[in-house]
């Protein structure tokens, strides 16, 4: 299957700034990428969808200024989180797919977010 | 949109087929049924989807009811690295191309020797 990189694999983090994370699809030219956020234990929960060269449609209760999604090119996306806070330390995936509802979303391997 | 619902945990021996049921009693006509797994703080690794067809490949093989209201996926000989959390999901695209996937609350499988 396609190759979904995230960089970096995890991150700790001092409360109030900002981290970025890096979205990478290797092989394939993701028109349309997803970012989940996942607590432990519990299931991964849709944050928002970007398509490329779009503004990225985020989910109820998501705060768009704090979790900034930016799809520049057809093999990257970045998701930074702002003023960072304890409550936003999780597990961060991406995903990406080329764009049709019949294609794969594949995902990376996600990152570890620690904001002390 | 759609939600899905699983059994929160199943056993399997190794070597038996792994039956893991998914509700989506409100899917609507043009949502995809989507399978992965993850194995503990890695990424979901995709297994099968279908729309309304039965589907097979070399993983598993994905039985969608005729109503659509639920799903079962099947691993025809379970092996231990098939313990993993199993997630059905559904997916759909409304006309703007806006792609929104719900996932469900998951299946821990655990393949016992």
């Amino acid at each position: 299957g396609a190759v979904v990189s995230q960089h970096p694999s995890w991150v700790i983090c001092k409360s109030g700034t900002s981290v970025k994370i890096e979205c990478r699809s290797l092989d394939f030219q993701a028109t349309t990428m997803f970012w989940y956020r996942q607590f432990p234990k519990q299931s991964l929960m849709l944050m928002a969808t970007s398509n490329e060269g779009s503004k990225a449609t985020y989910e109820q209760g998501v705060e768009k200024d704090k979790f900034l999604i930016n799809h520049a090119s057809l093999t990257l996306s970045t998701l930074t989180v702002t003023s960072a806070h304890p409550e936003d330390s999780s597990f961060y995936i991406c995903s990406a797919s080329t764009g049709l509802i019949t294609d794969t979303q594949y995902f990376g391997p996600g990152t570890r977010l620690t904001v002390l | 949109d759609a939600k899905t619902t699983q059994p929160p945990s199943m056993d399997c021996a190794e070597g038996r087929a792994a039956n893991l049921p998914c509700n989506h009693s409100t899917i609507s006509g043009n949502e995809y049924v989507y399978w992965y797994r993850q194995i503990h703080s890695q990424g979901p690794q995709y297994i099968i989807h279908g729309l309304k067809n039965n589907e097979t490949n070399e993983m598993a093989s994905l039985i969608i009811t005729e109503d659509r209201k639920s799903s079962t996926l099947i691993l025809p000989h379970a092996t231990l690295r098939d313990t993993a959390v199993y997630y059905c999901i559904v997916r759909v695209a409304d006309s703007g191309g806006y792609q929104k996937v719900t996932f469900g609350t998951g299946t821990k499988l655990q393949v016992i020797p």
